[in-house]
């Protein structure tokens, strides 16, 4: 069964690091994105790809916040410098064309 | 601004019993309502989905109730299982973007 794989499952770090969340999607799929969930906001789009080219990157704060996708297997999202707003978990999905998006399990994030 | 409402934020139910959790979206630019499940711990599951040209969609004991004209749409689970305990969250797709609902989590007690 196809998944979509994110590391790390979790992470602690303290404030003013550089985090390095990562994506494998699953084999195939041409869009990858990348969400934030928190019990305030909800579930929020922060970017994503289409055959790695970056389409849309609104939702994410410029200022600290990158994703890139150097191949086709992997997508990556930093935060540096990180912030304890920052702590939340973060999904990346991957799709193709009209199919639905397919969730990773997500990165679980706490900056102290 | 909230595009997608969904209500109730929280649903307790008797085993056996009818889950509905409805939403309502503003934008008619969205072209399909997918239903999503999560677990604890887990990501986002797809459950269900419809396209706007059709009323309903049934597959096993979930149905999606689609209203185009009253821009609401809900979702049911019959014979709700202790099992069907977690969150679920409505969503709309304009192009390549999901906009979720809020959530709702639903407790099925035996």
């Amino acid at each position: 069964d196809a998944r979509v794989t994110q590391t790390p499952r979790h992470k602690v770090t303290e404030m003013g690091q550089e985090v390095t969340m990562r994506c494998q999607p699953i084999l195939g799929h041409n869009t990858v994105f990348w969400y934030r969930q928190t019990m305030m906001q909800g579930l929020e789009l922060l970017a994503y790809f289409r055959n790695r080219a970056p389409l849309d990157d609104s939702g994410m704060p410029k200022d600290r916040f990158s994703a890139e996708m150097p191949d086709a297997t992997l997508a990556t999202l930093k935060i540096q410098p990180s912030e304890p707003r920052d702590s939340a978990v973060y999904f990346c999905a991957s799709g193709l064309g009209w199919q639905p998006q397919h969730f990773g399990d997500g990165t679980r994030l706490s900056i102290l | 601004q909230q595009q997608v409402k969904q209500s109730p934020q929280s649903l307790i139910v008797q085993k056996g019993g009818i889950s509905i959790i409805n939403c309502a979206y503003e934008n008619t630019a969205f072209d399909y309502f997918p239903w999503y499940q999560q677990f604890p711990g887990k990501g986002p599951a797809l459950l269900i989905a419809i396209r706007p040209d059709v009323s309903e969609k049934k597959e096993g004991r979930f149905t999606i109730s689609f209203n185009k004209s009253a821009k609401q749409f809900s979702l049911h689970i019959m014979d709700s299982q202790p099992g069907d305990s977690a969150t679920y969250f409505c969503a709309a797709k304009k192009t390549d973007k999901l906009i979720f609902g809020t959530g709702t989590r639903l407790q099925v007690f035996p």
